[in-house]
């Protein structure tokens, strides 16, 4: 089975610009959530979508958005982007809640 | 709100030596515990998870944790470190009934010594 996947692994943008960011859940699992990791911040919660609605959302601004389609497949989107966005972006797949929880190997994004 | 603190930012160990790492968390109720694996540039690995019943959970590759209630911790071991093993460590909290969304740790860099 494949496990989750990410695209692009690698992204550099400019300030003020936008990005979106993609993720294909392991096929069947409805629940796609999405963190930022930094060296200064660690890992922390961006949102998690099920059955293409959002269920829970982390302490980001509102640059911060995502979506989930009828395929399970997400993406996220930043706009207007800060030298503070520059981060590794994962996303991870999970059947149902309290399952365990598969991450893809992230988009690392540079913000310059 | 949970948090979750691993006192140990980095670790060393020789190869062969038994490894304990720290994790401590603050929540109200008894949450979902989980310990997960960064390697260099890859995402995280699942390691072990606690979500109710016996307090020692056997994970992959050799790792055990145990929940302890009255310490609020769930503190990973290994009896024998491997070179491989040379990581960073998250260990993470969900609520029950509250979707997907971990809290993690600030990690602890592991380094084993040959």
């Amino acid at each position: 089975k494949a496990g989750v996947t990410q695209t692009p692994r690698y992204l550099i943008k400019t300030r003020g610009q936008q990005v979106t960011l993609s993720c294909s859940p392991i096929s069947g699992h409805r629940s796609v959530s999405w963190y930022q990791q930094t060296p200064g911040q660690g890992l922390q919660f961006l949102f998690e979508y099920f059955s293409e609605t959002q269920r829970n959302k982390g302490n980001f601004p509102g640059r911060f958005s995502g979506r989930q389609f009828s395929n399970s497949r997400s993406e996220m989107n930043v706009s207007t982007l800060e030298l503070g966005d520059s981060a590794l972006y994962l996303c991870a797949s999970s059947l149902e809640e309290n399952e365990t929880q598969y991450f893809g190997p992230g988009t690392r994004l540079l913000v310059l | 709100a949970q948090s979750v603190t691993q006192p140990d930012i980095h670790i060393t160990v020789s190869e062969g030596a038994s490894l304990e790492l720290r994790c401590n968390y603050s929540y109200g109720a008894t949450p979902y515990l989980f310990w997960y694996v960064q390697s260099p540039g890859q995402g995280l690995q699942l390691l072990l998870k606690y979500f109710s019943g016996d307090t020692l959970v056997q994970g992959i590759k050799g790792f055990e944790a145990e929940f302890k209630r009255s310490q609020s911790s769930f503190n990973l071991r290994k009896p024998s470190v491997h070179w491989s093993d040379a990581a960073e460590y998250f260990c993470a909290v969900g609520r029950p009934g509250g979707g997907n969304k971990l809290t993690f740790g600030t990690g602890t860099q592991l380094k084993v010594e040959l």
